[in-house]
């Protein structure tokens, strides 16, 4: 398997540009996250998929952020308009059922907003 | 507020000795508890997980510990290599179910890690 795939790896942006980032999880976990990191907030968790379905998204900062599950394969988290607050490293990760045999992330998306 | 500490400052230690790494955690009741490496410019990756109900779990060099009086974790890594050197993160979850009933799984929250050094 070749793991938990992101795109793009890197992405720079202007302040008000609308931003996709995409993950495509391992097949067979259930579960997807979306995190983000920054040197100030460490690692925080944005939104949490089970079997496609938004299960808590208490963790995405404001409306500007939006996340979508379509299928069991593919994930996009979205920022518009963006700013340069929202720059930092996004990871996905997923997980097969209670995530008990760890999480598996992918590499991040490093955004900057400039 | 639920609270995860991990020594944010930077661990230095001579090759071959043991390094030990702190976890507390607070406000919290975790079913178990993960233990992750990263490296820069990548994701963390699984280490070792270690239930509420045991006290001890190794793997290789790699030992961890889980008090649930004291709510802390300790890892320990073994006779340290330089490639032992990296950011070692703690992540307490408590296990819960969606409305539905059905086990929605568990969410990680992470600790603000610490970066481990080892020196040849």
């Amino acid at each position: 398997d070749a793991g938990v795939i992101q795109s793009p790896r890197h992405e720079v942006t202007e302040m008000g540009q609308e931003v996709t980032l995409r993950c495509k999880p391992i097949s067979g976990h259930n579960s997807l996250f979306w995190y983000r990191q920054t040197m100030m907030r460490g690692l925080e968790l944005l939104i949490y998929f089970n079997n496609n379905v938004p299960i808590d998204d208490s963790g995405m900062p404001e409306d500007r952020f939006s996340a979508k599950m379509p299928n069991a394969s593919f994930s996009t988290l979205k920022i518009q308009p963006s700013e340069p607050r929202d720059s930092a490293v996004y990871f996905c990760a997923s997980s097969f059922g209670t995530g008990a045999g760890g999480y598996t992330f992918g590499s991040g998306t490093r955004l900057t907003v400039v | 507020s639920q609270k995860i500490e991990q020594n944010s400052e930077a661990l230095n230690i001579q090759e071959g000795k043991t390094a030990t790494l702190t976890c507390n955690y607070t406000n919290y009741s975790p079913a178990y508890l993960q233990w992750y490496r990263q490296d820069p410019g990548r994701g963390p990756v699984f280490l070792l997980l270690i239930r509420e109900n045991e006290k001890e779990k190794r793997k290789e060099r790699l030992k961890v510990t889980f008090d649930t009086t004291l709510k802390q974790s300790l890892f320990h890594i073994t006779a340290s290599q330089p490639a032992d050197s990296a950011t070692y993160l703690c992540a307490p979850s408590p296990s819960y179910n969606s409305p539905s009933g059905n086990n929605a799984g568990n969410m990680l929250t992470f600790g603000g890690g610490t970066r481990l050094m080892v020196k040849p």
